[in-house]
């Protein structure tokens, strides 16, 4: 089993849904945990950054972290075609390094 | 522009071959780190210094040789270069090596 486990996709959505995009890991050492959007060519983006369990918000973008469940979450409101990309989920605890997922590549429709 | 920067951004070689790429932030952190994506999207790390120690170091071929010579560079040698060693290679920092990562644009490496 991977230590971390995210769909590939793809994933494809019209404009103005909301985008649902999931991890699950086993290591319960993870404490903090990352969205990252990738373009096609591009280094990855730095979306949002959470530690332990809860909410956070930033615009469109809510990131959920449900450590009972080893899951996190990354929402998308009103979504547009400049959302289209690969999102990376990554997780580590502590001093350790980052585990990212394989990412989930999101086409939005117009 | 604060970023994290890397050069060259398209590197074509012969098998065989050593090559350097170059990497530099402005960020001001503390922490550096070398990343490998292959042709499936996977990034898998590689190296990663703290204050230019080495810290991390994957189970990665002696050819593969990182240098850091000062806090805001990190520079990756790779000797005697083979087919399989072709990717994206991603540099990235963060304030401390608890913190979220910025990566650069990546370089593409292709060997022939």
């Amino acid at each position: 089993q991977k230590e971390v486990e995210q769909d590939p996709g793809p994933l494809s959505v019209p404009e103005g849904a909301i985008v649902s995009l999931n991890c699950t890991y086993s290591n319960s050492a993870f404490q903090y945990f990352m969205w990252y959007r990738q373009y096609s060519r591009k280094g990855p983006e730095l979306l949002m950054y959470t530690y332990s369990s809860g909410n956070k918000e930033d615009g469109r973008f809510t990131a959920q972290v449900d450590k009972s469940s080893k899951y996190i979450s990354l929402f998308i409101r009103d979504s547009q075609p400049s959302d289209s990309a690969t999102y990376l989920c990554a997780m580590k605890g502590g001093y350790q390094k980052v585990t990212f997922g394989t990412g989930t590549k999101l086409q939005v429709i117009p | 522009d604060t970023a994290v920067s890397q050069t060259p951004k398209y590197l074509v070689t012969q098998m065989g071959n050593d090559k350097s790429i170059k990497c530099e932030q402005n960020l001001g952190h503390d922490t550096m780190y070398w990343y490998k994506q292959d042709s499936k999207k996977f990034l898998k790390i590689m190296f990663s210094y703290n204050n230019k120690e080495l810290i991390i170091n994957e189970t990665v071929p002696n050819r593969f040789s990182p240098k850091s010579p000062d806090k805001a560079h990190l520079n990756l040698h790779i000797n005697s270069l083979e087919l399989g060693d072709s990717a994206v290679y991603f540099c990235a920092s963060s304030q401390d090596i608890t913190g979220p990562q910025y990566f650069g644009p990546g370089t593409r490496l292709t060997v022939l």
